[in-house]
């Protein structure tokens, strides 16, 4: 398999649920990204890590909750979610410090209820 | 401050018909701006890059070029498969991203 996979493709879930949305990526890249899509707006970035570190925290509620275990897997954790943090979450990847192309996933669309 | 604005928001072309999608951004210090199509329900997907004015790149029906303050995404004689939404990115910073919110292209045969 290769590229940037996402699952799960759709995900419902409660204002009270706890749900994890997981990214990998098999492109041997040192950097991971969570960005959230919403109607009629930009790419949002929500969190960076590079080498499994964190260094990008986009002032980003507590309620989403990122895990990086090693260069190829990403979690976001969600927990008491609000209707409006629904959206398109999409992870993505790259490879060097900067000026490199991001490859993405094909997203996660959450639905809040 | 970062910022990036596409337009138009939203194009209808006719087979054949080339046009121009616009991208003007404005960074402090530009590492690099990037060109991806999004289909509906998909991620983005990579397209171009570009890193200094002047530069140019190619691919079919697509080329980019790019400027001190803007890039332009000509289509020459689209087709109904290259309806999409196309998005232009800057990197702003480090391995961060600063995205417009797109145009949405629709090719009628």
């Amino acid at each position: 398999e290769t590229g940037v996979t996402q699952t799960p493709r759709h995900l419902v879930m409660g204002m009270t649920n706890k749900k994890s949305l997981k990214c990998e990526q098999h492109l041997g890249h040192n950097a991971m990204y969570w960005y959230k899509q919403s109607a009629k707006k930009p790419l949002e970035l929500m969190f960076v890590y590079s080498l499994e570190e964190r260094v990008e925290n986009n002032s980003v509620p507590s309620r989403f909750s990122p895990e990086c275990p090693n260069s190829s897997h990403l979690f976001l954790h969600l927990h008491t979610l609000q209707p409006e943090d629904s959206a398109l979450y999409l992870c993505a990847s790259s490879q060097g410090k900067g000026g490199t192309e991001a490859f993405f996933g094909q997203g996660t669309r959450l639905t809040v209820v | 401050e970062d910022q990036v604005t596409q337009s138009p928001e939203a194009l209808r072309l006719q087979e054949g018909e080339s046009s121009s999608l616009n991208c003007s951004y404005t960074v402090s210090g530009l590492r690099g701006l990037f060109w991806y199509r999004q289909d509906p329900g998909k991620g983005p997907e990579f397209l171009f890059t570009l890193y200094s004015a002047g530069e140019e790149k190619e691919k079919e029906r697509l080329k980019a070029t790019l400027t001190k303050k803007e890039s332009f995404l000509h289509i020459t004689a689209p087709k109904p498969e290259d309806s999409a939404t196309y998005l232009c990115a800057v990197q702003a910073g480090f391995q961060k991203l600063v995205f417009g919110t797109g145009t949405r292209l629709l090719v009628s045969p």
